[in-house]
C-alpha cells in the first residue's frame, strides 16, 4: 500500500533553532512528495514538492526538503525557525500522478518557543 | 481572491439531517479533489471528479456520501442523514489538469461540520 509516514506527531523548537520534520515513503512507483502546511482554520499551502528533479527542493519561507531513496525519505528543514512557522505540517505522497490521489501523512505540529 | 472558494466555513447539523458543502475551483481548473480530516489526524482522499464525471470514488463511503460536479456552479458533496462520525473538515481541492506531479493541487480553507 502506498503512505507516508511522518514521524513525531509534536515537534517543539526555539525560535532560531533548526527544524527538522521527517516524512518517510513507501511506494513502488516513482514518487512524487509533497510538504503543506496548515495554520489553524486554514486550508493547506504548498511548502515545496519533489518531482524526480533536483534531490534538494528548496520551497517558500525558507523551507527545504531533500530527497534520499536508498533512506525512502523526504525530511523537511528550516535552518532558523521563527514563531510564525508555528503550524501543522503534513508530508504528502502522489503514487499515481495520473488519478491524481494525494496520500497524507498524519501531520506534525510544530511550536515555537520565542 | 481567486483560490479555492468552499462555503459554508462552518456546518452545523444535527444527526439525521442532510449536508451540503459547496466548492468552486480556481479559475481555470477543471479537477476537484474532496478530502476529509479527521481530529488528530491526516488528510484521507474521499474523490475525484471532473467536470460531469466521477474519476476515482475508492475513498468515498459506500453510503450517504455523493458528490458532482456539473458542467454549470460548484462541486457538491453531499451527506445524508448525517451521523455523529462525520464531524469532521472537509476539503477541496483543484488542479487545472490530471498530471497532479506538475501541477499540484490547490486546497480550499475548508468547511467544518458539527454534527449536534
Amino acid at each position: 500500500a502506498q503512505s507516508v509516514t511522518q514521524l513525531g506527531s509534536h515537534v517543539s523548537v526555539s525560535e532560531g533553532a533548526l527544524v527538522l520534520l521527517r516524512c518517510n515513503y513507501s511506494s513502488s512507483v516513482p514518487p512524487y512528495l509533497f510538504w503543506y502546511v496548515q495554520y489553524p482554520n486554514q486550508g493547506l499551502q504548498l511548502l515545496l514538492k519533489y518531482t524526480s528533479a533536483a534531490t534538494l527542493v528548496k520551497g517558500i519561507n525558507g523551507f527545504e526538503a531533500e530527497f534520499k531513496k536508498s533512506e525512502t525519505s523526504f525530511h523537511l528543514t528550516k535552518p532558523s525557525a521563527h514563531m510564525s512557522d508555528a503550524a501543522e505540517y503534513f508530508c504528502a505522497h502522489l503514487g499515481d500522478s495520473t488519478l491524481g490521489r494525494l496520500y497524507f501523512g498524519r501531520g506534525t505540529q510544530l511550536t515555537v518557543w520565542p | 481572491n481567486a483560490g479555492v472558494m468552499q462555503n459554508p466555513r462552518h456546518l452545523v447539523r444535527r444527526r439525521g439531517q442532510e449536508a451540503r458543502l459547496r466548492c468552486s475551483p480556481m479559475k481555470g481548473h477543471s479537477h476537484v479533489y474532496w478530502y476529509r480530516q479527521l481530529p488528530e489526524e491526516g488528510l484521507k482522499f474521499m474523490v475525484y471528479l471532473q467536470k460531469e464525471n466521477i474519476i476515482d470514488e475508492s475513498g468515498m463511503p459506500k453510503e450517504r456520501f455523493s458528490a458532482e460536479f456539473p458542467k454549470e456552479g460548484p462541486s457538491i458533496l453531499r451527506i445524508q442523514q448525517v451521523v455523529r462520525g462525520d464531524s469532521a473538515a472537509y476539503f477541496c481541492a483543484s488542479s487545472p489538469h490530471a498530471r497532479t506531479g506538475d501541477q499540484p493541487q490547490h486546497f480550499g480553507d475548508g468547511t467544518r461540520l458539527s454534527i449536534l
